[in-house]
């Protein structure tokens, strides 16, 4: 079946504009991650979605970065007044975990790579 | 909290070599062990995982883990490396503390490995 689709793989931006990043998770999957990876570096959490609940956003940098998740399906990170530091890879993943356990893998997108100039 | 450690952010081994990759955990509960792989410009792909059954894990391609819990080990190895197998590996710790703690996995910052023909 299709894996977690992330759109668009690049973009880049000036400083200070808002972008939207969009994240297709495999269907059923009722969890789904963001994380954020910088050049060099190992893979930062951001923001958790499980069904309804509401989201862990524990992860998120600062106020200017915000997502939402419609039910079980598509979810938006929006980043505003994008900054230099802010260009990095941003992955989304999926997985089955409904006990919010931990137990079960999670699916990768290919992520976005953002670049702020 | 959890925390991850990779000794070594770049490991480098001829065709044929042995494979292995340092990881080591820290965290108050017993947690759950995964290994990832990352080919350039793609998402993160599940090599292997560890959920408190069998301690001696088999992932794909070859690949092994265990899990040494008086050392807070989990160390991937793989007999026989391939010019296949140069990629980025990351290893991740997730951890349940009785169903809240929402599956995040927290990584390591990632090994390279190289593979010399």
């Amino acid at each position: 079946g299709a894996g977690v689709s992330q759109s668009p793989s690049n973009k880049v931006t000036e400083k200070g504009k808002d972008v939207e990043l969009r994240c297709d998770p495999i269907s059923g999957h009722t969890a789904l991650y963001w994380y954020r990876q910088r050049l060099g570096q190992g893979l930062e959490f951001l923001i958790y979605f499980q069904g309804n609940s509401a989201p862990d956003k524990s992860g998120l940098p600062s106020d200017r970065f915000s997502a939402e998740r419609t039910g079980e399906s598509v979810s938006t990170l929006t980043i505003q007044r994008t900054q230099q530091e802010d260009s990095a890879v941003y992955l989304c993943a999926s997985s089955s975990d409904r006990g919010k356990r931990g137990n079960q893998p999670q699916h990768f997108g290919d992520g976005t790579r953002l670049s702020i100039l | 909290a959890q925390s991850v450690t990779q000794l070594g952010s770049h490991v480098s081994v001829s065709e044929g070599a042995l494979v292995l990759l340092r990881c080591n955990y820290s965290s108050s509960v017993p947690p759950y062990l995964f290994w990832y792989v990352q080919y350039p410009n793609q998402g993160l792909q599940l090599l292997l995982k560890y959920t408190s059954a069998a301690t001696l894990v088999k992932g794909i391609n070859g690949f092994e883990a265990e899990f040494k819990k008086s050392e807070t080990s989990f160390h991937l190895t793989k007999p026989s490396a391939h010019m296949s197998d140069a990629a980025e590996y990351f290893c991740a710790v997730s951890v349940d503390y009785g169903g809240t703690s929402y599956g995040k996995l927290t990584f390591g910052q990632g090994t390279i490995l190289t593979v010399h023909p």
